[in-house]
């Protein structure tokens, strides 16, 4: 199985900041990853996938980047409403599908 | 717009089977290219992939679930189904149905609101 390790944990940060999340896979997975974001009490929603395309809709202060194993996660500008906990996903090894253990942001 | 939502016990009882359905509106779970799936989050805890299901019936489970999971589909409801059997208070977690759309930029792309199931006496 794939494993995804993602750091740090958790993160506080002040409004404006550059934040940044990495992620990385056991094994080359190419492109094949996902960044969702989770707010208190919501279900997760897609903000990244294949590790740099933004999905419709999203701000574009949000960005990813990297392949093979190691892949990074950007706000450039962190809003008061970025509070969440972010979470990699790789589908590289379908049928199987694996998530990172979650960077719970917080406004410092 | 495509729109999930779970449904089922909120408490079930230690060694008992944990029963959830989903029911998709907005879009036909027929529709190929799709996998059919459900995600638990224990509390204050990660998502963890419970397993999936294709139109056709073709399943897949987490291995450290497989066990005890069947997931099903009903396509004249447009509903896919989860049971979990034997379960422990470790089974107590938010569920969560969501879509994975398998084509280019594989993606869960829509999701269940979550329902929390309880396991205890």
């Amino acid at each position: 199985d794939i494993q995804m390790t993602q750091s740090p944990s958790s993160l506080s940060a002040s409004v404006g900041d550059r934040v940044t999340i990495t992620c990385q896979a056991s094994q080359d997975i190419s492109n094949y990853l996902n960044w969702y974001q989770q707010k208190p009490g919501k279900a997760p929603k897609l903000l990244i996938y294949d590790a740099s395309n933004l999905e419709t809709g999203v701000p574009s202060r949000f960005s990813g980047s990297g392949s093979g194993t190691d892949f990074t996660f950007t706000i450039s500008s962190l809003q008061p409403e970025d509070i969440a906990t972010y979470y990699c996903q790789q589908y590289d090894n379908l049928p199987s599908y694996t998530f990172g253990q979650g960077t719970k942001l917080e406004i410092k | 717009q495509v729109q999930l939502q779970e449904s089922g016990p909120g408490l079930v009882k230690p060694s008992q089977t944990l029963s959830l359905t989903c029911t998709v509106s907005g879009g036909s779970i027929s529709s190929g290219g799709y996998y059919w799936s459900w995600i638990r989050q224990h509390p204050g805890k990660g998502l963890e992939w419970i397993g999936y299901i294709y139109y056709s019936g073709s399943t897949y489970y987490n291995p450290s679930l497989k066990s005890r999971v069947t997931i099903s589909v009903d396509t004249s409801k447009n509903q896919f189904s989860l049971k979990l059997s034997s379960v422990t208070a470790a089974d107590t977690a938010v569920y969560y149905c969501a879509r994975f759309f398998t084509g280019g930029g594989s993606c869960f792309d829509y999701w269940g609101q979550g329902t929390l199931v309880t396991v205890s006496s």
